[in-house]
């Protein structure tokens, strides 16, 4: 069975600086899909980035970019020029490489968001 | 890409009572997911859903729970008898085109007394 680990409960970040969260996880598959998604304090879980296992670049979303390192099984995300905005709770998730498959997740990292 | 929308957005109840959330599809999703997130917590798998079937189901779905779609459109999660501990936020989500990436409904509070 696969397993996501965030290992960081909150990161704090100044307004218009850069916050890096990290994810770990855990598969013996070669086929697979990473995301991360943000749920601000509406609870709604909003799709930020998504990362194809067989993709060797990094994706990118405006502010929003992944590391992606296959070989050690980490996929974390940098947030840069944070903006009050993007204060949430932001979830790794995984899916196998299986279209239709459920999305395993972590625990989660807060994101506080100082001016 | 359009979400789906779901209704309730909150719902009370008493314990031992059935409930019944829906999620509404903007178009003809074939793909269906059902996810809770028990306050504080991680989002957990419940149920998949495909072309009318369960494709697949975590330990958490047992039998007080079921999953239908009863006109064709609404896809609705039953729960039978409901239990202090079934107090979560239910998400509904679907696949987008080529089915790699889920999106999600608003969700529905339940809060069971």
């Amino acid at each position: 069975a696969q397993t996501v680990t965030q290992s960081q409960p909150e990161m704090s970040v100044q307004e218009a600086e850069t916050v890096t969260l990290s994810c770990t996880y855990d598969t013996s598959e070669s086929d697979y899909y990473l995301f991360w998604y943000k749920q601000p304090p509406s609870r709604q879980m909003i799709l930020v980035i998504r990362q194809e296992a067989y993709k060797q670049q990094n994706a990118t979303e405006n502010r929003f970019s992944v590391n992606f390192q296959k070989a050690a099984k980490s996929f974390s995300l940098k947030i840069s020029d944070s903006q009050l905005g993007d204060a949430a709770m932001y979830f790794c998730a995984y899916r196998s490489g299986d279209s239709w498959g459920k999305l395993q997740f972590g625990a989660g990292t807060q994101v506080v968001v100082t001016p | 890409e359009p979400e789906v929308t779901q209704t309730p957005s909150h719902q009370v109840t008493q314990m031992g009572q059935e409930v019944i959330l829906r999620c509404v599809p903007i178009s003809n999703h074939l793909y269906f997911y059902w996810y809770r997130q028990i306050l504080g917590q991680k989002v957990e798998f419940l149920v998949s859903f495909y072309n009318n079937e369960i494709s697949e189901k975590s330990e958490i779905f047992d039998d007080q729970f079921s999953v239908e779609r009863p006109d064709g459109s609404n896809f609705t999660l039953k729960i039978r008898s409901t239990k202090l501990e079934d107090s979560a936020m239910y998400f509904c989500a679907r696949t987008g085109t080529g089915g790699e990436t889920q999106y999600f409904g608003p969700g529905t509070r339940l809060l069971v007394l």
